[in-house]
């Protein structure tokens, strides 16, 4: 069965401290793996899109990395502004498009 | 500005009732899906459709309805037989021609509560 799982649920950081969040999944047939960030009561807003292994994409303080069994995305140096839930999906191979999405990590950035 | 817009921003629902949620993009995508989230729960699929006139049933249809009529619009009816229908709702469009990617773009979502 297809699923995604997302460590830890909830993280709590200094501004400035860096960390990173964790996508673990199995699927049959990758074909994209997608990290979006969600604030409180909207809708989530596209962070990146990882198609093979060894791929990393960055966008200001996120890195997104790749592997055969995980994603990571990687936080530098944080500030307030990054407090978000982060959400992790796969699609699958065909093209429906269909994402199976992890349930979150809720981050926090103290100031 | 190209996008996706949802409405209600908020909704609310007796009992025995149906409501409709409406979703509209203007970003000329085929494809559209609707979802559902819970607290501490990830998003999950009800519906979606890859093209105008067609859609398919995702993980948890039971208790709703869609219509896709128009390629801009893929409206979402919650019916009486949804028994638990309190949950924010999302809608998601994504490019399906040749050569685009599957990322798929949400709009603001709808608050559905039932009193």
């Amino acid at each position: 069965e297809d699923q995604v799982t997302q460590s830890p649920e909830a993280l709590r950081l200094q501004e400035g401290e860096s960390s990173s969040l964790n996508c673990s999944y199995t699927v049959s047939g990758l074909r994209g793996l997608f990290w979006y960030r969600q604030d409180p009561g909207k809708g989530p807003e596209f962070l990146f899109t990882l198609y093979s292994a060894g791929e990393e994409k960055e966008k200001e303080r996120l890195k997104a990395t790749l592997t055969k069994k995980e994603s990571f995305l990687h936080i530098t140096a944080p500030k307030p502004e990054d407090s978000a839930t982060y959400l992790c999906a796969v699609s699958r191979s065909g093209n429906t498009g269909k994402l199976i999405f992890g349930q979150g990590t809720t981050l926090q950035v103290k100031p | 500005d190209g996008g996706i817009t949802q409405s209600p921003k908020y909704l609310f629902r007796k009992e025995g009732q149906n409501v409709t949620l409406s979703c509209e993009q203007n970003l000329n995508h085929d494809a559209m899906y609707w979802y559902r989230q819970d607290p501490g729960q990830g998003l999950r699929l009800i519906y979606y459709s890859q093209i105008v006139n067609d859609f398919q049933k995702g993980d948890i249809a039971e208790g709703y309805s869609v219509s896709r009529e128009k390629k801009e619009s893929f409206p979402l009816t919650v019916t009486s037989a949804q028994k638990n229908p309190t949950a924010f709702y999302l809608c998601a469009s994504r490019a399906s021609d040749r050569g685009s990617t599957d990322t798929q773009y949400f709009g603001p979502g709808t608050r559905l509560t039932v009193l």
